[in-house]
């Protein structure tokens, strides 16, 4: 999985609680995305990174923050979860913007809201 | 807007027969379209991509895809179905000129190759 990793990778958690997810990775890839997996869904970019502190939302982005203190690392932050977030998240990076540049995927975190 | 469709939720195919999993985009511009596959509890891989240049483009694990411009699709394919490509394949397109690398992805269509 191209150096990436995330932790947790499984969570069940209660409505109402915050939770974190952490993307980790070893590629020093300058992009990192956030998407949802969700049965007919297809992926769903939630948030991405352009760099250090450089952030924007993408198509799914309500209920969900982002941070990104260091190269390797993008954390994803749900608030207060609703069930409607119980999902399979993963995290992406890619080399540069543009061009024809492929993304490549964390093995994904499995998220349970109850 | 733009958008990718993969019209079939699943294709079957027998092992040894060839398979197809079809993938159409609405994308302004030149896009660039790619082929992720998802093995179980897995992330996506990367198959192959088309850019620019010949609409057939070739990638990993024997598959191919070919680019139509004027039907808009960009259909998966591979001469000979193996057991152990029975996964889930997911097709995605963005603008070419895209700064921002935004990937958007169809919803994605299982393989299922019987021996």
């Amino acid at each position: 999985d191209a150096g990436i990793t995330q932790s947790p990778r499984h969570k069940v958690t209660e409505t109402g609680t915050p939770v974190t997810l952490r993307c980790h990775q070893t590629e020093n890839h300058r992009y990192m995305y956030w998407y949802r997996q969700d049965p007919g869904h297809g992926l769903r970019l939630i948030h991405y990174s352009y760099g250090v502190k450089d952030t924007d939302k993408g198509e799914v982005s309500d209920g969900y923050s982002v941070s990104r203190s260091k190269t390797e690392d993008f954390l994803l932050t749900l608030e207060s979860a609703t069930s409607s977030q119980t999902s399979v998240y993963f995290c992406a990076i890619s080399e540069r913007s543009g061009g024809s540049n492929e993304q490549y995927f964390g093995p994904g975190t499995r998220l349970t809201v109850t | 807007a733009q958008s990718v469709a993969q019209p079939e939720d699943q294709v079957n195919v027998a092992e040894g027969n060839p398979l197809t999993v079809k993938c159409t985009y609405s994308v302004s511009g030149n896009p660039y379209l790619f082929w992720y596959v998802q093995y179980p509890n897995r992330g996506l891989q990367f198959l192959l991509k088309y850019i620019t240049g010949d609409n057939l483009v070739k990638g990993s694990y024997g598959f191919e895809a070919e680019f139509n411009k004027s039907q808009t699709s960009f259909h998966l394919k591979k001469p000979s179905a193996l057991v152990s490509d029975s996964a889930l394949y997911f097709c995605a397109g963005r603008r070419g000129l895209d700064a921002g690398n935004m990937l958007t992805f169809g919803g994605g269509t299982r393989l299922m190759v019987k021996p």
